[in-house]
């Protein structure tokens, strides 16, 4: 089992549409959850971080993380063509300090 | 304040050479990460380093790769005698400290072994 997994997409969206990415992850002890956008050819950019159970909102992204499931997503409501990018989830288990990155879903923006 | 940097940006080795790459830290971080995403996958963890410690390696592969972060000068990221299966985009972040908050990549170095 992957330590951390998401759906590879492509995860299309119309224009204005809400686009809803997921992510599940399997140590139970992991303590803060991350995503990140990588457009092609770039580094990756964080977007948003969530510590504790609940719906963490920045603008047109919203986080969302359920501990007891295991599970963390990504709402991008009102979405642009311009969000069109590859979406990472990553997790920090325990104590350790490295990040561990999902193999990312891709998401178009169709106009 | 500048952010991560990272020189080369794109490194051409052929095989058998090899590869140095170089991460300055943002100003007043101590910690660096090592990181590699081999085409259309995901990143993996290589190697996280304070000045002059090596604090974990455990994804770093056993023959070849190297990493060093001196007291002064940039982090080095040293592969020897570079293979095809090298090709990637190795990218390094920093922190202040061992408990960060997401922390911000450099914008990698893209190396191509012919």
């Amino acid at each position: 089992q992957k330590e951390v997994e998401q759906n590879s997409g492509p995860l299309s969206v119309p224009e204005g549409a809400i686009a809803s990415l997921n992510c599940t992850y399997s140590d139970r002890v992991s303590q803060s959850f991350f995503w990140y956008r990588q457009y092609s050819g770039k580094s990756p950019e964080l977007i948003m971080s969530i510590y504790s159970n609940g719906d963490k909102e920045d603008g047109r992204f919203t986080a969302q993380l359920n501990k007891a499931s295991q599970y963390v997503s990504l709402l991008i409501r009102d979405s642009q063509p311009s969000d069109s990018a590859t979406y990472l989830c990553a997790v920090i288990g325990g104590t350790a300090s490295k990040l561990t990155f999902g193999t990312g879903t891709r998401l178009q923006v169709t106009l | 304040n500048a952010g991560v940097m990272q020189n080369p940006r794109h490194l051409v080795r052929r095989r058998g050479q090899e590869a140095r790459l170089r991460c300055s830290p943002m100003k007043g971080h101590s910690h660096v990460y090592w990181y590699r995403q081999l085409p259309e996958e995901g990143l993996k963890f290589m190697v996280y380093l304070q000045k002059e410690n090596i604090i974990d390696e455990s994804g770093m592969p056993k023959e070849r790769f190297s990493a060093e972060f001196p007291k002064e000068g940039p982090s080095i990221l040293r592969i020897q005698q570079v293979v095809r299966g090298d090709s990637a985009a190795y990218f390094c972040a920093s922190s202040v400290g061992e408990r960060f908050y997401g922390y911000t990549f450099g914008s990698g170095t893209r190396l191509t072994v012919v």
